[in-house]
């Protein structure tokens, strides 16, 4: 299994909801993240994840809340999201968190707020 | 701080005509260098890389050479397809101390048959 696997791929949401993305590879991979990217634009790093615990927090909004329950698996919770928070989330994982080695990245959930 | 400059596109050629997308970068250290493709819908897949200075990384049909004297990662292909077509961007691995890359703008390509 080479993938990463996102879910859902499409998800609209108003702006009181509280809904979760999911993220889940079985490469044996110890390095997790998420991105966001804006149509026309290149990802923007949003957590990194490694070895199950948080390494890195890009100063994003606490309505946004990333969990990793196991080495496999991923979450973005969401609640009281924003219309501008409309985006492709994008899930990606590689070997270990050090240079020199590519992302495998996921299909996106393409997300809505309304 | 690193960044990575990419043409500006859309860059818009006919079946089987060459392609270039030039990619220069600035970075601390000698960081590997990445062009990943997004198809239209879907997320980035890592097309090549290369590791070290003079490395060429190939797939596809697409190559790309590592120069470090000229700071620079041009993705080119010989005879482009309408399947091609796609937004592609270079990246600049971890680098000085950080592990997050940092990815150009992206190029989009557009194959006219």
């Amino acid at each position: 299994d080479t993938e990463v696997t996102q879910t859902p791929k499409h998800l609209v949401m108003g702006m009181t909801n509280k809904k979760s993305l999911k993220c889940e590879q079985h490469m044996g991979h110890r390095a997790m993240y998420w991105y966001k990217q804006k149509a026309k634009k290149p990802p923007e790093l949003m957590f990194v994840y490694s070895y199950e615990k948080l390494s890195i927090n890009e100063s994003v909004p606490s309505r946004f809340s990333p969990e990793c329950p196991n080495s496999s698996l991923l979450n973005l919770h969401l609640h009281a999201l924003q219309p501008e928070d409309s985006a492709l989330y994008l899930c990606a994982s590689s070997q270990v968190y050090r240079e020199g080695y590519g992302y495998t990245f996921g299909s996106g959930t393409r997300l809505t707020v309304v | 701080g690193d960044s990575v400059t990419q043409m500006e596109g859309p860059v818009t050629l006919s079946e089987e005509a060459f392609l270039t997308i030039n990619c220069t970068y600035t970075a601390t250290g000698y960081p590997s260098l990445f062009w990943y493709v997004q198809y239209p819908g879907e997320g980035l897949q890592l097309l090549l890389k290369a590791t070290k200075a003079d490395d060429k990384g190939s797939n596809k049909g697409f190559e790309a050479t590592y120069r470090k004297e000229t700071t620079s990662f041009h993705l080119e292909k010989g005879s482009v397809q309408v399947s091609d077509s796609a937004v592609y961007f270079c990246a600049l691995g971890a680098s000085g101390g950080s592990y997050i890359p940092t990815f150009g703008r992206g190029t989009s390509l557009i194959v006219h048959p």
